[in-house]
């Protein structure tokens, strides 16, 4: 059973539009959570988090914002610029829990 | 910066062969963590260790096997590489967990 989804596969987005990348999870003590980015045949860099405590955390042109009432988040790319085309990962952690718990990524593609 | 160096970007092998993937990363940390990556599935655990000659299983571990005898080098082993093992491999180190991790390039092992 998935805890963390990421209901879209892909998503194709026009440069200099916002892309939006959702994540949706089922387990509320998920205390904290963390989007990757992963170009092919390279390993996920860390791109942005934010903690239970807060509903938004902004770093450029990326931006989380957290539901928890309706237990989802969203990345917010503004401006998408064609270098932002990867895989996107959103994960969850807990406490007590050493693993981190990862959705299966959303593929985006910025179109010049 | 923290660096995460895996041993080999390619890696093609045969049915039955014993096969060491390597890790090492330089800053300290204490956490490490073996993945797998498939398109479709997502980023899928198969072994952790939080300490020297400390290891757990993760979601998948059947078919390998890990070692830990220094704190910077975590080794993954398939005992005996099926076809069915052909994947992209990372590793990565955290200093907390659960923490942010800070992953390597990838192995890509192909099992012929």
């Amino acid at each position: 059973d998935q805890q963390v989804k990421q209901n879209s596969p892909s998503l194709s987005v026009q440069e200099g539009r916002i892309s939006i990348l959702n994540c949706d999870y089922t387990n509320s003590m998920f205390d904290y959570f963390l989007w990757y980015k992963k170009y092919p045949a390279e390993g996920p860099t860390f791109l942005i988090s934010i903690s239970s405590i807060k509903d938004k955390n902004e770093d450029g042109r990326f931006t989380v914002f957290l539901n928890k009432s309706a237990k989802h988040l969203s990345l917010h790319i503004v401006p998408s610029q064609p270098g932002d085309s990867a895989v996107y990962f959103c994960a969850a952690i807990y406490e007590g829990n050493r693993k981190l718990i990862w959705g299966l990524g959303t593929s985006l593609a910025v179109n010049p | 910066d923290v660096k995460v160096t895996q041993s080999s970007r390619y890696l093609v092998k045969r049915t039955g062969e014993k096969v060491f993937l390597e890790c090492v990363q330089d800053m300290d940390h204490e956490n490490m963590f073996w993945y797998r990556q498939d398109p479709g599935l997502g980023l899928r655990l198969i072994y952790f260790s939080y300490d020297v000659k400390m290891k757990e299983k993760g979601d998948i571990p059947e078919g390998y096997s890990v070692s830990r005898e220094k704190k910077e080098r975590f080794s993954l082993i398939l005992e005996s590489a099926s076809t069915n093992q052909t994947s992209m491999y990372l590793c990565a180190s955290s200093l907390l967990a659960p923490g942010q991790l800070f992953f390597g390039s990838g192995t890509q092992l192909s099992v012929l």
